[in-house]
C-alpha cells in the first residue's frame, strides 16, 4: 500500500511551457484533490474530484486543468506555465468526500519552478 | 483580511515545554476544525480533528475550539524534538471542498 504518490518530485519549466503533474492512490478513495502551497498563504485548493468522471473547481483553478478517468489517477495539467505558478503542489485523497472519520492523505509534493 | 490567520513563528522551545499554537478565523460558518503536522519537504498529515466547540485530547495533544471567539488552539505537552515541524490549522463548513488553511507555524523543539 503506497498511499498517495506524486511525480515528478521537482520540475523547472520555462514560461509558456505545459506539463502534467501525476498523482496516484492505491486506497480506492473516491475523493481526490490538488492543492498548492505558497509561503505565507497556506494550502489552497485548485481542483477536486468526487469520483471517476467528476471534477470541479476549487479556490484557485485558473491556469490548471484536471481529468479523472480512473479511481486511482488524478493528473493536474498546467496549460501555459507562468512564474505565478511557482509553488509546491500536493495531491490528496480521502473516502468518502465528507467529514467525520475522513482523513485526507497527502502525497509528498511536487516542487515546481517556472522561470 | 484572510479567512484564517495563523502566526507563522518561528517558535522555538526547550524539550519538555508546553507548546501553544493558535489560529483565528472570520467565517462563523466553519464547524470542522483540523490541525495538520508537516515535516520539512513532506506532505501534511492530520493530527487532530474537532467538530464544533469544545476540547479534544489525544495523547500529548489537546485541541480547543472557541466558536464564540472564532479561536482555535493546539497544545502539545512534554514537547519532543520529534515534534519539530510546521503546524497547519484548517477549517471548513461541510466537506473537504471548502477547507481553508492557515499559513502554518514553524515549531522547533530543542533538546
Amino acid at each position: 500500500n503506497a498511499g498517495v504518490t506524486q511525480t515528478p518530485k521537482f520540475q523547472v519549466l520555462k514560461t509558456g511551457q505545459s506539463m502534467t503533474l501525476q498523482c496516484a492512490q492505491d486506497m480506492n478513495h473516491e475523493y481526490m484533490s490538488w492543492y498548492r502551497q505558497d509561503p505565507g498563504m497556506g494550502l489552497r485548493l485548485i481542483h477536486y474530484s468526487v469520483g471517476a468522471g467528476i471534477t470541479d473547481q476549487g479556490e484557485v483553478p485558473n491556469g490548471y486543468n484536471v481529468s479523472r478517468s480512473t479511481t486511482e489517477d488524478f493528473p493536474l495539467r498546467l496549460l501555459s506555465a507562468a512564474p505565478s505558478q511557482t509553488s509546491v503542489y500536493f495531491c490528496a485523497s480521502s473516502s468518502p468526500a465528507g467529514w467525520g472519520t475522513d482523513t485526507q492523505y497527502f502525497g509528498p509534493g511536487t516542487r515546481l519552478t517556472v522561470l | 483580511q484572510k479567512e484564517v490567520e495563523q502566526d507563522p513563528g518561528p517558535l522555538s522551545v526547550p524539550e519538555g515545554a508546553i507548546v501553544s499554537l493558535n489560529c483565528t478565523y472570520s467565517n462563523s460558518a466553519f464547524q470542522y476544525f483540523m490541525w495538520y503536522r508537516q515535516y520539512s519537504r513532506k506532505g501534511p498529515e492530520l493530527l487532530m480533528y474537532t467538530y464544533s466547540s469544545g476540547n479534544k485530547e489525544d495523547g500529548r495533544f489537546t485541541a480547543q475550539v472557541d466558536k464564540s471567539s472564532k479561536y482555535i488552539s493546539l497544545f502539545i505537552r512534554d514537547s519532543q524534538p520529534s515534534d519539530s515541524a510546521t503546524y497547519l490549522c484548517a477549517m471548513g463548513t461541510y466537506n473537504n471542498n471548502d477547507m481553508r488553511f492557515g499559513a502554518g507555524t514553524r515549531l522547533t523543539v530543542k533538546p
